[in-house]
């Protein structure tokens, strides 16, 4: 099973602040990686798919890279609505989904 | 609108059962991979179980293989997850999810909680 790890697992941050997030798959997935944001009480929302593509309704701060087993999320001016918790996510094949274990981002 | 609505969860004893149920509308169900995702709570997001459009194909995390089983009812609209044999580590919320080359459309889940 491909095992997907995220770093930090915490990141302070201010509004205004580049912040990066990076999540490593344990084999190539090709660009088969999806970031979504989720708040303490709601579903979680895609942001990214296919590791590089915004979805329809982000706000274009949010940028995905990488391909094979490396890959990271950055948004380029942090904003008061983004404080949340971020997952990756593989979605190499049909049979088998694997999340990574989350980034809080939180208040400086 | 794309909606999602989950029902069925509650409070069962360790080796019991539940059947979740996901109610979908606004959009072509019968088109659609459908997922179940949970989330233990305070921990993160963990995949469940996927099934095919047509229900011929159906695929789960090792940890609930033997134990659950997905299915649909394409004719009304509904996703389903019998879960039996349940254990305390598998107290969550159990969200429906649409599979359209990525996970799209998510509901609010249902909460099972597991007693010992």
């Amino acid at each position: 099973d491909i095992q997907m790890t995220q770093s930090p697992s915490t990141l302070s941050a201010s509004v205004g602040d580049r912040v990066i997030i990076t999540c490593r798959a344990s084999q190539s997935i090709n660009s088969w990686l999806a970031w979504f944001q989720q708040k303490p009480g709601k579903a979680p929302k895609l942001l990214i798919y296919k590791s590089s593509s915004l979805q329809s309704g982000v706000p274009s701060r949010f940028s995905g890279s990488g391909s094979g087993t490396e890959f990271t999320l950055t948004i380029s001016s942090l904003q008061p609505d983004d404080f949340a918790t971020y997952y990756c996510q593989q979605y190499n094949s049909y049979s088998s989904f694997t999340f990574g274990p989350g980034t809080k981002v939180d208040f400086k | 609108e794309v909606q999602l609505v989950e029902s069925g969860g509650g409070l069962v004893q360790q080796g019991g059962s539940l059947r979740l149920s996901c109610a979908a509308s606004g959009f072509t169900f019968s088109s659609h991979w459908m997922s179940w995702v949970r989330q233990a709570p305070g921990k993160g997001l963990e995949w469940v179980a996927n099934i095919k459009p047509d229900g011929s194909e159906k695929s789960y995390v090792d940890s609930v293989k033997g134990r659950f089983i997905i299915s649909r009812d394409n004719a009304e609209n509904s996703l389903y997850l019998q879960m039996n044999s349940l254990r305390v580590e598998d107290t969550a919320v159990y969200s429906c999810a649409r599979y359209n080359n990525n996970f799209d459309y998510w509901g609010q889940g249902t909460l099972v909680t597991v007693s010992s």
